[in-house]
């Protein structure tokens, strides 16, 4: 079963501090990943996509990393801010899946000034 | 700009009541997504349509239909609302998948609750 995984689910630091999130997926075989920002009771907000053959994509504050052949991405937040905290959901499109995103539930995430 | 943009924000049903939800895009992508998100879970994804295509997911509940006019618009008709059916409801956009590397962009969401 294609699967996507975060960890942690919920993180709080003090502002300032750099900060790393986290994502799995269960097959390497994928188009891209998608990292969004949720504000409660909100929509997404897209934040970075990774394609398959690249390894990492910056913006900003934001860094996020591809290692298709462990499963893994990660996103890296530069001197958190308490305007960063929001929920981070990350997404994968599977080859096998066509049009379909399977998403993670996400890492809470909470900046204290 | 909002490019996906979700109609109404917050929308209160009755038990049973019909209820529609509405999404528009000013991006011409040809692949227009319903997700329904539930508290604290990951977003789950209802149908989508590729033009005027409809692709259904397994899982997704007869109670659950959905009409695509034109280009622009798409609309999430939820026939007989349960309570379990309060829920963020997600409209998307992307460009042409069959190409693989695309991105989704998706709108405020439409918050539903059923009373």
């Amino acid at each position: 079963k294609q699967e996507v995984t975060q960890i942690p689910a919920a993180l709080s630091v003090p502002e300032g501090e750099n900060l790393v999130l986290n994502c799995s997926f269960t097959d390497s075989a994928i188009y891209n990943l998608q990292w969004f920002r949720q504000d409660p009771g909100k929509g997404l907000t897209s934040l970075l996509l990774i394609q398959s053959s690249q390894r990492e994509q910056t913006s900003g504050r934001l860094n996020a990393s591809l290692d298709k052949s462990s499963g893994r991405s990660t996103l890296y937040i530069a001197a958190s801010q308490p305007g960063d905290s929001a929920t981070y959901l990350c997404a994968v499109r599977y080859r096998t899946s066509g049009s379909r995103l399977t998403f993670g539930e996400g890492t809470q995430l909470t900046v204290n000034p | 700009d909002a490019m996906v943009i979700q109609n109404p924000r917050y929308q209160v049903t009755q038990f049973g009541k019909p209820v529609t939800l509405s999404c528009s895009q000013t991006l011409n992508h040809n692949v227009m997504y319903w997700y329904q998100q539930k508290s604290s879970q990951a977003p789950k994804l209802l149908f989508h349509y590729y033009d005027k295509d409809f692709n259904n997911e397994a899982d997704t509940p007869d109670n659950f239909q959905s009409r695509r006019p034109n280009t622009s618009f798409c609309f999430l008709d939820i026939r007989s609302p349960g309570l379990g059916d309060a829920a963020m409801y997600l409209c998307a956009t992307s460009r042409d998948y069959t190409t693989g590397g695309i991105e989704a962009f998706f709108g405020q969401g439409t918050r539903l609750t059923v009373v």
